[in-house]
């Protein structure tokens, strides 16, 4: 069963769009992280947030976790082809983390 | 500093092999080790959860005696995929706890390409 539900699963957009990547849940994670990776290579940690309604920003990136621990989201501004990748939130359930099912995201110049 | 490494990053074998994969931490010790699996364009699929000095703990529908996994120090971690088919072709990803860090911070590795001829 997946405990976490991302979205969407693809997005191809064209440089300079803004973008939003949701996760969702119906279990509290005592904490969301997000990775960025690339064909070939291992996840690489962007962000973790921990309290709920905590919003974190790297960059162009914004990240956001729900008031009830439950979702978050990944708001990129003005896209570039670098920020091309797999996306993928997980959430820390007990002593692992849950992984989403991952958003490829393709930005075309 | 929190560099885990995987050695080989690709590998190539006869079917019905043992394959062996080594994942360390190279700047910290790591009491907890995890194995993921990766298919084309999917989301990590943890295997099992591997602790120092204790049998690994396996997630549902994976085969221990199939998968091998050995944490015999606080720095390395060994998965062995025993009488490899090609269904076992992946792309296996081990990531690791630092005891320093807060309990849900994990750094993976490179990952390791298994071609199963």
């Amino acid at each position: 069963t997946q405990l976490l539900e991302q979205s969407p699963q693809f997005l191809s957009i064209q440089e300079g769009e803004n973008l939003t990547v949701y996760c969702n849940s119906s279990s509290v994670f005592s904490s969301l992280q997000w990775y960025r990776q690339e064909p070939g290579e291992g996840p690489v940690l962007l962000v973790t947030v921990v309290t709920g309604g905590e919003v974190k920003k790297l960059k162009r990136l914004t990240f956001q976790f729900g008031d009830a621990r439950k979702d978050s989201s990944l708001h990129i501004t003005a896209a570039q082809p670098g920020d091309t990748g797999l996306y993928l939130c997980a959430g820390g359930y007990g002593n692992k983390l849950v992984f989403g099912a991952g958003t490829i995201l393709r930005v075309k110049s | 500093g929190a560099v885990v490494s995987q050695h080989p990053s690709r590998v190539i074998c006869k079917s019905g092999t043992s394959v062996k994969i080594e994942c360390r931490s190279l700047d910290f010790q790591a009491t907890t080790m995890f194995w993921y699996r990766q298919f084309p364009k999917q989301s990590l699929m943890l295997m099992a959860t591997s602790n120092e000095g204790s049998k690994a703990t396996y997630e549902q529908g994976v085969e221990k005696d199939k998968f091998l996994i050995n944490h015999a120090s606080l720095t390395l971690s060994t998965l062995t995929v025993t009488s490899a088919h090609p269904e076992d072709s992946s792309f296996y990803i081990c990531s690791a706890r630092d005891r320093g860090s807060p309990p849900d911070t994990q750094y993976f590795g490179p990952g390791t390409r298994l071609t199963v001829l």
